[in-house]
């Protein structure tokens, strides 16, 4: 199985700390995504992955930043955590354009 | 642009009762459709698939059929226990974007 795994499932932060969020998976895929998951919002991309050294925004980029040198390793970085980012945060990734999405189990992270 | 439709929740049932979650979606091309469910706590699963017209996803008792008429791909489960309860999304992707687009999920809760 695939497996996707995010570095911390709780992290605490300080308003204006700079933030990274890690996320590794195993199984050699293309693809790779975050998102953020707020109550009444549902899931929104934030940024996305279609190759090494390639991001592309998603629907709400503003506040955050990607990394990915690796294939295998995609990082989202806070530059200056702010409390309105407090939320769940979920890295997926995927193998090809029609296939679906395989999920970490999620960082929730709280910025005080 | 493409988009996905669910039934609002919560959606409450005792066990053994059979469960319809309807979703619809609008989309350009020929989308791949997803049922993904998360558990309190978890990130996404991947529940089933269908990748073409009239094919049925199944999984855990749980199936959903590719309804390119009527644009639909209802989850459905003939007799549901109580550790069914979850939040289940619908997601469609096309080669269009390549990104994964979802539905704003449907909590389910199963009494004894």
């Amino acid at each position: 199985d695939v497996k996707v795994t995010q570095s911390s499932r709780y992290l605490v932060k300080r308003t204006g700390e700079k933030v990274f969020l890690e996320c590794v998976q195993d199984m050699d895929h293309e693809n790779m995504f975050w998102y953020r998951q707020d109550p009444g919002l549902g899931l929104r991309l934030i940024y996305f992955s279609y190759d090494v050294k390639m991001k592309e925004k998603g629907d709400i980029p503003e506040g955050y930043s990607v990394s990915r040198e690796k294939k295998e390793r995609f990082s989202l970085i806070l530059e200056s955590a702010s409390t309105n980012q407090t939320s769940m945060y979920l890295c997926a990734s995927s193998p090809g354009q029609l296939y679906g999405y395989t999920f970490g189990s999620g960082t929730r992270l709280t910025v005080v | 642009g493409d988009s996905v439709t669910q039934m609002e929740g919560p959606v409450t049932l005792s066990e053994e009762a059979f469960l319809t979650i309807n979703c619809t979606y609008t989309a350009t091309g020929y989308p791949s459709l997803f049922w993904y469910v998360q558990y309190p706590g978890e990130g996404l699963q991947l529940l089933l698939k269908a990748t073409k017209a009239d094919d049925k996803g199944s999984n855990k008792g749980f199936e959903a059929t590719y309804r390119k008429e009527t644009t639909s791909f209802h989850l459905e489960k003939g007799s549901v226990q109580v550790s069914d309860s979850a939040v289940y999304f619908c997601a469609l992707r096309t080669s269009n974007t390549g990104k994964l687009i979802f539905g704003q999920g449907t909590t389910l809760q199963v009494k004894p």
